[in-house]
């Protein structure tokens, strides 16, 4: 069984500020890792992957994320947030494996952008 | 814009009902999943198809039931509502099962 711990259920921060946004994972098989943005009254936007190969993952809107496999964590940053990046922002992760493809989410982390 | 489009966006109906939500996916994409979204439980996996068979199967209550169709949208449905099933319930698709989901602005579901 794989699960996903988002250290920070909120993350205040101001505007142009960095920020760090922290995912720990657990599972017994290769993962595959996923970031997913969510705004209000809206779907889930895809942010980020990691599939393979470099451990530096670059994603849309200026977020990137590195994946470190001996300490289990995919940790999303942003070295400069705007108020359009408030949001609920969810790590997930998935083992793929031939049995289907699911999703495990973890809680989720509200980040809020303060001018 | 996603591509995957779900129908109602937003539900509202009395305990012992019985719902249909659907599932668009993208053009292209062969799998289909679905998820339940609620404050107490997060975002919880349901059910996956691809291309017409189910593929895996989550936390979906026997309640619940869904299917993929030829055409390759999918419904989700729902039998003996109960309050605690008031959520949001997305739809996601994906090409095949290696690649990632692209998911839906959700179903809410309101039971009064």
């Amino acid at each position: 069984a794989q699960s996903v711990t988002q250290l920070d259920s909120q993350v205040p921060v101001f505007e142009e500020a960095p920020v760090e946004l922290r995912c720990n994972y657990s599972s017994s098989v290769s993962v595959y890792l996923f970031w997913y943005v969510q705004y209000p009254n809206q779907g889930l936007q895809l942010l980020l992957k990691y599939l393979s190969g470099s451990t530096l993952v670059k994603g849309i809107n200026g977020f990137e994320a590195e994946f470190n496999k001996s300490q289990t964590s995919f940790h999303l940053r942003k070295p400069s947030v705007h108020i359009s990046d408030t949001a609920e922002y969810f790590c997930a992760v998935s083992d793929w494996g031939t049995s289907g493809s699911r999703l495990t989410f973890g809680e989720g982390t509200q980040l809020t952008v303060n001018p | 814009d996603s591509g995957v489009t779900q129908t109602p966006k937003h539900l509202i109906t009395a305990t012992g009902q019985r719902v249909t939500l659907r599932c668009s996916p993208r053009s292209g994409d062969l799998s289909v999943y679905w998820y339940q979204q609620s404050l107490d439980q997060g975002l919880q996996f349901l059910i996956q198809y691809y291309n017409g068979e189910e593929r895996a199967k989550g936390n979906i209550l026997e309640r619940f039931s869904a299917q993929q169709f030829p055409d390759l949208h999918s419904e989700l449905n729902l039998s003996s509502l109960e309050l605690g099933d008031s959520a949001l319930y997305f739809c996601a698709s994906s090409v095949d099962p290696n690649q990632p989901q692209h998911f839906g602005d959700g179903t809410r579901l309101s039971i009064l």
